[in-house]
């Protein structure tokens, strides 16, 4: 059975700070991987997406991959009140391209 | 574009009963998905489709049915609605190698 795994927090940070938000995966022949953000009460939203080894930076986010140890990272500098929500990890699997979603991170930014 | 557009919102069940959840999409995007998500629990997959007239069980399957008639619409049915079926249900759809854009959600109770 594919797994991704995260930490259900909640990570609480000071505003300003950086958070960093942690992914495991156990297919390694993943290729895509994505985090979505999940306000209360509302839908996931797509704010990153990464394919490559490395870093990918967009704004404030720093999406990390490292696949030999099957573990993704969203890093958010920074933070605001506003980016408090939860965050899903999910990664891009089997023949179909089905995602398989982290049960997901909660951060907590306060003011 | 509107995206994905669910209806309803929100509905109230008693057990036994049927309904279906309306999904459409105007991205005319192939592959479109039903998920549950329950607290603490994560998106789990229920039914996806990778084209007009081709539909697969998730993770989830049972206690549901789909149909996918056209590219832009996805529904669900519930039939003989049971407690275990209460939950926020999101379709998504998505583009060849893209991220999923997902519907607001349906809030379903089964009383």
């Amino acid at each position: 059975q594919k797994e991704v795994e995260q930490n259900s927090g909640p990570l609480s940070v000071p505003e300003g700070a950086i958070a960093s938000l942690n992914c495991t995966y156990s297919d390694r022949g993943s290729q895509s991987f994505f985090w979505y953000r999940q306000y209360s009460g509302k839908s996931p939203e797509l704010i990153m997406f990464i394919y490559s080894n490395g870093d990918k930076e967009d704004g404030r986010f720093t999406a990390q991959l490292n696949k030999a140890s099957q573990y993704v990272s969203l890093l958010i500098r920074d933070s605001q009140p506003s980016d408090s929500a939860t965050y899903l990890c999910a990664v891009m699997g089997g023949s179909q391209g089905n995602l398989i979603f982290g049960k997901g991170t909660k951060l907590s930014v306060k003011p | 574009n509107a995206g994905v557009t669910q209806t309803p919102k929100f509905r109230i069940l008693k057990i036994g009963q049927s309904m279906t959840l309306q999904c459409t999409q105007d991205m005319n995007h192939n592959y479109m998905y039903w998920y549950r998500q329950d607290p603490g629990m994560g998106l789990k997959l229920i039914y996806y489709s990778v084209g007009a007239g081709i539909t697969d069980k998730g993770e989830v399957p049972n206690g549901y049915n789909v149909s996918r008639s056209t590219t832009e619409d996805f529904p669900l049915r519930l039939e003989l609605a049971a407690p275990s079926q209460t939950s926020v249900y999101f379709c998504a759809s998505r583009g060849q190698g893209q991220g999923y854009t997902f519907g607001s959600g349906t809030r379903l109770t089964v009383v």
